[in-house]
């Protein structure tokens, strides 16, 4: 099965910096990459995803890169804010029938201003 | 945000005793999942159901039985709770085959917290 790994487990930056989180997946078959945010004591909620046939997408100050051949993929946040700091998680997923998500172990992101 | 609800939002009860959570969405989709988030928020899939059949049935103790009336609906009863059942359980929902999207969308998760 799908195995997604992520990292840094922990980071902090200054407000300002771009901060970037790494994640491999061991599936060559998933297809669908989606990155969610979670604030304390809410939900995730997605905030940019990339499927296998782009390896780049942006949307404002958010960018995600995928590398198909190397199986990882990557969140590039810039200009962080203080209202950036949360839990981020990558997922890899298969676009096919019982869909499944498989979740990275998340990264806590602390934007010090 | 009402399109995925869960109910309740925190649940405190005894061990051993049995409990259940409630999920519906609005959204028609076609696919809905338990997740859950223990203290180190790793967030592990239990359960999916894609149009009321269990498609996803991960290593869960059968104490834990999902049940799907519709497809707008997935609940999860809990037998003889323990105190390692304590976590935030999240429903959510997404559209495989056939739908122009596959973005999950999750509830807003309930707080179960065994005594």
């Amino acid at each position: 099965g799908e195995n997604v790994e992520q990292h840094p487990s922990t980071l902090s930056v200054q407000e300002g910096d771009s901060a970037v989180i790494k994640c491999t997946y061991s599936d060559s078959a998933s297809n669908y990459f989606p990155w969610y945010k979670q604030e304390l004591g809410k939900r995730p909620q997605l905030i940019i995803d990339i499927r296998s046939n782009v390896g780049e997408k942006k949307d404002q100050r958010i960018a995600v890169t995928l590398n198909k051949t190397a199986k990882h993929f990557s969140l590039h946040i810039t200009e962080t804010q203080p209202e950036d700091s949360a839990v981020y998680f990558c997922a890899a997923s298969q676009r096919s029938y019982g869909q499944n998500f498989v979740f990275g172990p998340g990264t806590r992101l602390s934007v010090l201003p | 945000d009402t399109a995925v609800s869960q109910t309740p939002k925190y649940l405190v009860t005894q061990m051993g005793n049995d409990k259940s959570i409630k999920c519906e969405q609005n959204l028609g989709h076609d696919t809905m999942y338990w997740y859950k988030q223990d203290s180190k928020k790793f967030l592990k899939i239990m359960f999916s159901y894609n149009n009321k059949e269990l498609i996803i049935n991960e290593t869960v103790p059968n104490r834990f039985s999902p049940k799907s009336p519709d497809k707008a609906h997935l609940n999860l009863h809990i037998n003889s709770l323990e105190l390692g059942d304590s976590a935030v359980y999240f429903c959510a929902s997404s559209r495989p085959l056939g739908g122009s999207t596959d973005t999950q969308y999750f509830g807003p998760g309930t707080r179960l917290t065994v005594l």
